[in-house]
């Protein structure tokens, strides 16, 4: 099956430092990868679609300029969160689908997720 | 109304005994539904789609009510590894774009 890895597992960070989460897709290539955030008991909501060679699109609410991303290379994306504050403290989780996920019966494969927590 | 609603649970049924849960959905347009499993400060992982006329994987069985908006999921013969949030991921609007209720958790005990 398709397997997507994410890097770091787990981040812990003081206030004001810009962390860096790396999505890869290991044996397929993806030109769209997606981000998502969890916070403890609640559902994982899409926060950006990452496109190979273009800009990310973000969801509403979501501030680009404080959630970077950039997708070098059709298995990589990175998600950096610059000047991270405690309420930035979250499950970060990458996905991709090898048939390219933008249909919607695409299935998505989750990379393990990265945990933040900002002190 | 959230768009994609499940009632959180915590089911607690012993081994061997049958668990079942629905998922509401907003949008009657949708079109694909998945039930997914998330283990605790996990990753989800794709446990079924569901399809039209309903399906069975093992002890799993998803079913689709479209009249009432709701997607079920019943697991059979309950094991202790099944322990585990199910989320239900609907594909609300027909895009790319997929969106998760916040899960259902079930406790199988010995």
């Amino acid at each position: 099956g398709a397997v997507v890895s994410q890097h770091p597992s787990r981040v812990i960070c003081k206030s004001g430092t810009s962390v860096k989460i790396e999505c890869r897709s290991l044996d397929f290539q993806a030109t769209t990868m997606f981000w998502y955030r969890q916070f403890p008991k609640q559902s994982l909501m899409l926060m950006a679609t990452s496109n190979e060679g273009s800009k990310a699109t973000y969801e509403q609410g979501v501030e680009k300029d404080k959630f970077l991303i950039n997708h070098a290379s059709l298995t990589l994306s990175t998600l950096t969160v610059t000047s991270a504050h405690p309420e930035d403290s979250s499950f970060y989780i990458c996905s991709a689908s090898p048939s390219g996920g933008t249909a919607s019966t695409d299935t998505q494969y989750f990379g393990p997720g990265t945990r933040l927590t900002v002190l | 109304r959230k768009e994609v609603e499940q009632d959180p649970g915590p089911f607690n049924v012993p081994e061997g005994a049958t668990v079942a849960f629905n998922c509401t959905y907003s949008n009657s347009a949708s079109q694909s539904f998945f039930w997914y499993r998330q283990d605790c400060r996990k990753e989800p992982k794709l446990l079924m789609s569901v399809y039209s006329s309903g399906n069975e994987d093992g002890r799993f069985t998803a079913q689709l009510n479209r009249a009432s908006q709701y997607i079920s999921l019943l697991i059979r013969d309950s094991k202790l590894s099944d322990s585990a949030t199910y989320l239900c991921v609907v594909n609300l609007h027909n895009d790319y774009k997929l969106s998760f209720g916040a899960g259902t958790t079930v406790t199988v005990r010995a």
